[in-house]
């Protein structure tokens, strides 16, 4: 019972590269999203995806790419990574419908240097 | 925009004591409201949930919550706290017009000391 789950755990970069955070979910959810968390500023909504094939901005989508690449996977693309983006990195899926809850994946965790 | 706030970064509570950490929400519709927990090196768990109903509702590990209309305030409430309940709690609302964005609070944490 998997649930969420995102690859790499841990990443340090260094400043210009560009890498793409995995997720994948068993779920079978229609919804899928990317935030990050930093202190004292809660989780922000970076991208989502309300279904496949389609995508959105959220909060703070610059500097970032994605991709819905089917129903179960929804990666994060930093094409030129800079210490702005150093943060914990979380993917959610939701049920569809009004009343479905999220579910995080462990997160990853991402420095850039 | 809807928006949550949560106004205490930390709240430090006595095991065995009452604990209540506050959430007040902004949405243009009806809000739909969460609560989350997380623990160090996790992802967010959920703890519950208000969609429409009864004021008070409950949740996993005898949390509960007060939706509040008139204060715009989703309190979580515990009558008991363990030091186990240390964690980082977020509020996270949703708006019915917008169904897929759900937006956090900036998280809460909670201490409990024996």
């Amino acid at each position: 019972n998997a649930g969420v789950t995102q690859t790499p755990k841990f990443q340090v970069l260094k400043t210009g590269q560009s890498m793409t955070l995995q997720c994948a979910q068993d779920m079978n959810h229609n919804s899928m999203y990317w935030y990050r968390q930093d202190p004292g500023m809660g989780l922000r909504l970076i991208y989502y995806s309300a279904s496949e094939g389609t995508t959105d901005k959220g909060e703070v989508p610059n500097g970032y790419n994605v991709s819905r690449l089917n129903k179960r996977e929804f990666s994060l693309r930093l094409e030129s990574a800079a210490p702005s983006q150093t943060s914990v990195y979380f993917c959610a899926s939701r049920n569809q419908g009004v009343v479905g809850m999220a579910f995080f994946g462990q997160g990853t965790r991402l420095t850039v240097v | 925009a809807q928006s949550v706030a949560q106004p205490e970064d930390q709240v430090n509570v006595a095991e065995g004591n009452p604990l209540t950490v506050k959430c007040t929400y902004s949405v243009s519709g009806n809000p739909y409201l969460f609560w989350y927990v997380q623990y160090p090196n996790r992802g967010l768990q959920f703890l519950l949930k208000y969609i429409t109903g009864d004021n008070l509702v409950k949740g996993s590990y005898g949390f509960e919550a007060e939706f509040n209309k008139s204060q715009t305030s989703f309190h979580l409430k515990k009558p008991s706290a363990l030091v186990s309940d240390s964690a980082l709690y977020f509020c996270a609302v949703r708006d019915d017009g917008t169904a897929s964005k759900l937006t956090f609070g900036t998280g809460t944490r909670l201490q409990v000391t024996l």
